[in-house]
């Protein structure tokens, strides 16, 4: 059963740093890509973020670039976002989601739960 | 970037009835090349993640109940419940791939 996993969520300061992780079970994690996906409270659905199979190839949504930096750990199954400069407009819940193998860009057909960030003084 | 836009924001359907919903996009989500619509779609429940419905504009998923079906091409999309259910209340997102960023429409709330 595939399974995705979020974790490092938490509350912190404006222009506070916090590094999520998501870790993938189940299925081959080297040979997906792999992306991360926000939520603001009672909003919709924006793309943050996306990294290829071996972690040679990354992209960001301009909203983010500069400031997040996403990587994955193969060995370890777990994918990464490391968020810095944190602005009220990055709380959000941020869910990790598995791309269509070979596709760059593509449908998600696996989510985690979902971590809530919380940027607040 | 494409913009999504998905009409109604909200629709309250009778149970056995029908409910459709439209997705448009800024551009075109056709790729010429291979002629299919880079165009998913997503139910979430409340204080769940998304689940895949939709690919390929009209490619159900594996698991997905037949009632759920994909039509449209290019830059009109349509997603159709055929005979709603009680568990079919949740809000609806279109998104298209076909270009990054991939992009999103803003959703549409579904209720009996």
């Amino acid at each position: 059963e595939v399974q995705l996993a979020e974790s490092g969520g938490g509350l912190v300061q404006p222009g506070g740093s916090l590094r999520l992780s998501c870790a993938a079970s189940g299925f081959t994690f080297g040979g997906d890509w792999m992306h991360w996906v926000r939520q603001a409270p009672g909003k919709g659905l924006v793309w943050v973020s996306r990294i290829n199979d071996d972690g040679t190839s990354t992209y960001y949504a301009d909203f983010v670039k500069g400031r997040f930096t996403i990587s994955r750990d193969n060995a370890k199954n777990t994918l990464y976002l490391q968020m810095s400069s944190l602005t009220a407009e990055d709380t959000a819940v941020y869910f990790c989601a598995r791309g269509k193998p070979g596709y760059s860009d593509s449908w998600y057909d696996y989510w985690g739960q979902g971590i809530p960030v919380t940027v607040s003084s | 970037d494409i913009v999504m836009t998905q009409s109604p924001d909200s629709l309250a359907v009778s149970l056995g009835e029908r409910a459709t919903i439209n997705c448009k996009s800024s551009q075109s989500v056709l790729y010429s090349s291979n002629n299919k619509d880079y165009l998913a779609w997503y139910q979430q429940k409340s204080g769940q993640p998304p689940k895949l419905l939709i690919y390929w504009a009209s490619t159900r998923e594996s698991g997905v109940p037949d009632r759920f079906s994909g039509s449209g091409s290019g830059t009109h999309f349509t997603l159709t419940i055929s005979s709603l259910q009680a568990e079919d209340v949740a809000v609806y997102f279109c998104q298209q791939y076909v270009s990054a960023p991939q992009t999103f429409g803003q959703g549409t709330r579904v209720e009996i």
